[in-house]
């Protein structure tokens, strides 16, 4: 399998659920990314990982937990969501921090709903 | 700080008309790369272009075409003839030294037969 792959890609939960967000790279990336994509506003950044280390946190409410356990593996771990926090969930990857040379490769996104 | 502004929230045309999606972008770095995506339904992010800031030569890709003009800061994209099957949110894109990809708001295009 090649690209970056997320899993599941559409997810309902509760607002007192627990659940992680899966991404999965098979390109040889060192960088990795967390996006979140909601109705009529930018995407955000949200989490910046490179050679398995954060190196970005935009403010991210401590709800949203990131874990990064080898440079092909990228979790997202959701806990006491607020139906705000719907949205499109888009992860990707890059060859180098920030990808200039080569752009990002975006997986398909967990489209999230929190009831 | 880096920003990109896509001041077109929507485009609807016909099939077969051109269309112009603009971008124009702000940075203080001096060697930057910009880009264009498109996300389809589905979601995913489909990489479309990369320019880097020392290349102003304008692109040609079959019925896509982009148009860098570092004087207005602006990075335009252009799809001629028009198909259905173009419809898709459009974003634009930028990076310097920072670690991190700068998207605009993004462009909706909706093309009817």
């Amino acid at each position: 399998e090649t690209g970056v792959t997320q899993t599941p890609r559409h997810l309902v939960m509760g607002m007192t659920n627990k659940k992680s967000l899966k991404c999965e790279q098979h390109l040889g990336h060192n960088a990795m990314y967390w996006y979140k994509q909601s109705a009529k506003k930018p995407l955000e950044l949200m989490f910046v990982y490179s050679l398995e280390e954060r190196v970005e946190n935009n403010s991210v409410p401590s709800r949203f937990s990131p874990e990064c356990p080898n440079s092909s593996h990228l979790f997202l771990h959701l806990h006491t969501l607020q139906p705000e926090d719907s949205a499109l969930y888009l992860c990707a990857s890059s060859q180098e921090l920030g990808g200039g040379l080569y752009g990002y490769t975006f997986g398909s996104g967990t489209r999230l709903t929190v009831v | 700080a880096q920003k990109v502004t896509q001041a077109q929230t929507e485009i609807s045309v016909v099939e077969k008309e051109d269309v112009t999606l603009d971008c124009v972008y702000e940075t203080r770095d001096t060697t930057y790369y910009l880009f264009w995506y498109k996300q389809p339904p589905s979601g995913e992010l489909v990489f479309l272009i990369r320019r880097n800031s020392f290349d102003e030569q304008n692109e040609i890709s079959g019925r896509y075409s982009w148009n860098f003009q570092k004087s207005t800061s602006s990075f335009n994209f252009t799809i001629t003839a028009s198909q259905v099957v173009d419809s898709a949110v459009y974003f634009c894109a930028l990076t310097g030294t920072a670690s991190k990809l700068t998207f605009g708001t993004g462009t909706r295009l909706q093309v009817t037969l």
